[in-house]
């Protein structure tokens, strides 16, 4: 079992809906991180935050909005999203200091937009 | 630029046919070079994290090896649960200390026959 769990494994929206990706870990890590992959492709950074601070925003569409309610929990808003946004949203988290460790990723949650 | 290349894009070995995989990396600073394995529609799962040249990590049959350039993954005496895309990617040293930025190469699909 993955130690960052991601609720729900599998969402399907429609172009006007508004819903939201959860993500919570419970190893004290202090950075989490938002990535989107599609199909046959390397994940791609969405956001970074680090001490509950945004520390990144890879110029990625207002339409996703994340949320650092604490250093444990990760949240993903989406708004009025487009087709081409559907993918796998995958959550990770990290320590942070002095060394490089390893992310440790999250199942994901598929994402359709119809 | 930043960048990591993976060869070959895709590897068909039957079980017991040892290989390697390839990861060829430019950064102007290595803080961290990672191995993740991806099953579809799974998030990654971490393999190993190599720090500097010459170091070498192990686990069952896959052995990781680090250069000032690339760093290969071997895999000996591959079992059919082995299939698998396999992911590189490097945390470069420069920029904001916190940030923890993965760079991930495109992957290396393993199929391993029986």
């Amino acid at each position: 079992d993955t130690e960052v769990t991601q609720t729900p494994k599998h969402l399907v929206m429609g172009m006007t809906n508004k819903k939201s990706l959860k993500c919570e870990q419970h190893m004290g890590h202090r950075a989490m991180y938002w990535y989107k992959q599609k199909a046959k492709k390397p994940p791609e950074l969405m956001f970074v935050y680090s001490y509950e601070k945004l520390s990144i925003n890879e110029s990625v569409p207002s339409r996703f909005s994340p949320e650092c309610p604490n250093s444990s929990l990760l949240n993903l808003h989406l708004h009025a999203l487009q087709p081409e946004d559907s993918a796998l949203y995958l959550c990770a988290s990290s320590q942070e200091g002095g060394r490089t460790y390893g992310y440790t990723f999250g199942s994901g949650t598929r994402l359709t937009v119809v | 630029e930043d960048q990591v290349t993976q060869s070959p894009e895709a590897l068909r070995l039957q079980e017991g046919e040892s290989s390697s995989l390839n990861c060829s990396y430019t950064v102007s600073g290595l803080r961290g070079l990672f191995w993740y394995r991806q099953d579809p529609g799974k998030g990654p799962e971490f393999l190993f994290t190599l720090y500097s040249a010459g170091e070498e990590k192990e686990k069952e049959r896959l052995k990781a090896t680090l250069t000032k350039k690339e760093s290969f993954l071997h895999i000996t005496a591959p079992k059919p649960e082995d299939s698998a895309t396999y992911l590189c990617a490097v945390q470069p040293s420069h920029g904001s200390g916190n940030t923890g930025k993965l760079i991930f190469g495109q992957g290396t699909t393993l199929q391993v026959k029986p």
